[in-house]
Parts: C-alpha cells; structure tokens; sequence
C-alpha cells in the first residue's frame, strides 16, 4: 500500500495547519500510524504514535487523528511557530511491510 | 537512554556489497526488534528490513533479494549487508529500533552511502 501527502503546506505563525497522509489500500484505522518530524541534517523524532498519542515531551500544540470515511490519517499543528518547519512523515505497517508517506514540507511565514 | 550509531563505508562502487553496522548504546539489543531505514531524495524514506534479537528476520519485498540484515550480541550490535548496489542506492542510511506500536524510535543520526565508481 501507498500513503499519500501533499508535497507542502505553508501557514502564518500562530495559526493552525492540518497534514493529510491517505492510505491507498487497507483499513487505515487497522494498522497504527505514526507522524514524525525531521529538521534538516537530522534523524526523524517521533511525533504522534498509535493514532494520537504523544510521547513525553512532545508539545500538545500537535496531535493526530484518523478518519475512516477518507481512509486517511491527519497531523494537526496548532498555534504554529517558526521552529516548526520542518519535513513530517507519516508511516503505518501491514502483515509483509513498514510504509512511510513521502512527507510534507512544512513552511511557517 | 538508548542511541544507535551506524558505521561504515560513505562510498561503494557500483556492483560492490554495502556493510554497515548499527551500535546499540545505553541499553541492551536484547528483548527488541532493530530496523535499517534508508532515505533518499528520489524515493523518500523506505524500511529496509528488521532483526530481532535471537535473530529473526523480515525484509521489505522490494530489497529481500539483495538484503542481508545480521545481529551480534557480544557487540550489541546489528549489521546490514545489501548486494548489487546501484545509484538508484545512494541514501542517507539509518538504524532505528522498532516499536510495539510499529513505529521506530529512537534512530541513529544516519549516514550518507554515496554509490559511484
């Protein structure tokens, strides 16, 4: 299976944005997804897991949700700050793979 | 607090056999499963293959052929070997270890395997 996000999304600082990451075939709501961010020359850290849930640490301005009409997952960042661009991945499994979406660029102006 | 660091050759010929190594600090391989992730601008972030402790296996269908991922316990470490390499390799390669939740966390810092002759 395939997950899909958009390539980019830009948003003022302060406001709200909402990454999409759509899986091509399979009950999204079946296997966990998870969100990561990545800054530049830096390893994925890991934003959301199990759908919604945020290690410790991780500000509650983010969080995750999935929506079966759409089979697809969303990451919301609230109140956004400019130490929030960054590249996020979305990634889920199946019974043979591990898949990851092929990330969001995220600019805050 | 577990990190991981990988190891190995930042250039491969063509054809040639890549050989990293992931070291486990800060705790023991034993009890988990530890992934090779490779990161590339063409192909975005693909899971190669995991190991768990005692040495089970699982590759990703698309590499299963020319992957070869190893562990040694002694060392706390796990190793990957991948065959046949091409450009079409040429990644920011990453160790992780898996999750109960299907996930990877923590991850190494990753290091670039450039192919070319």
């Amino acid at each position: 299976f395939v997950l899909t996000q958009p390539h980019s999304v830009s948003e003022s600082p302060g406001k709200t944005v909402t990454i999409s990451c759509t899986r091509s075939s399979g009950n999204i709501a079946s296997n966990y997804v998870q969100w990561y961010q990545q800054r530049p020359g830096s390893a994925p850290t890991t934003l959301i897991y199990e759908h919604r849930k945020r290690p410790s640490g991780v500000p509650d301005r983010f969080s995750g949700s999935i929506d079966r009409s759409t089979n697809s997952a969303s990451l919301t960042i609230s109140g956004l700050e400019t130490e929030d661009e960054a590249d996020y991945f979305c990634q889920s499994y199946d019974s043979s793979n591990r898949v990851f979406g092929g990330g969001t660029q995220l600019t805050v102006l | 607090q577990v990190q991981l660091q990988e190891s190995g050759p930042g250039l491969v010929k063509p054809s040639e056999t890549l050989s990293l190594t992931c070291t486990v600090s800060g705790g023991s391989i034993s009890g988990y499963y530890w992934s090779w992730i490779r990161q590339s601008p063409g192909k975005g972030l693909e899971w190669i293959a995991y190991i768990y402790y005692n040495g089970n296996t699982d590759y990703n269908p698309s590499l299963k052929s020319r992957v070869t991922i190893s562990v040694d316990m002694s060392k706390n470490q796990f190793s990957l070997k991948l065959r046949a390499m091409t450009a079409a390799d040429t990644a920011v390669y990453y160790c992780a270890r898996d999750t109960t939740w299907g996930g990877f966390d923590p991850w190494g810092h990753g290091t670039l395997v450039t192919v070319s002759s």
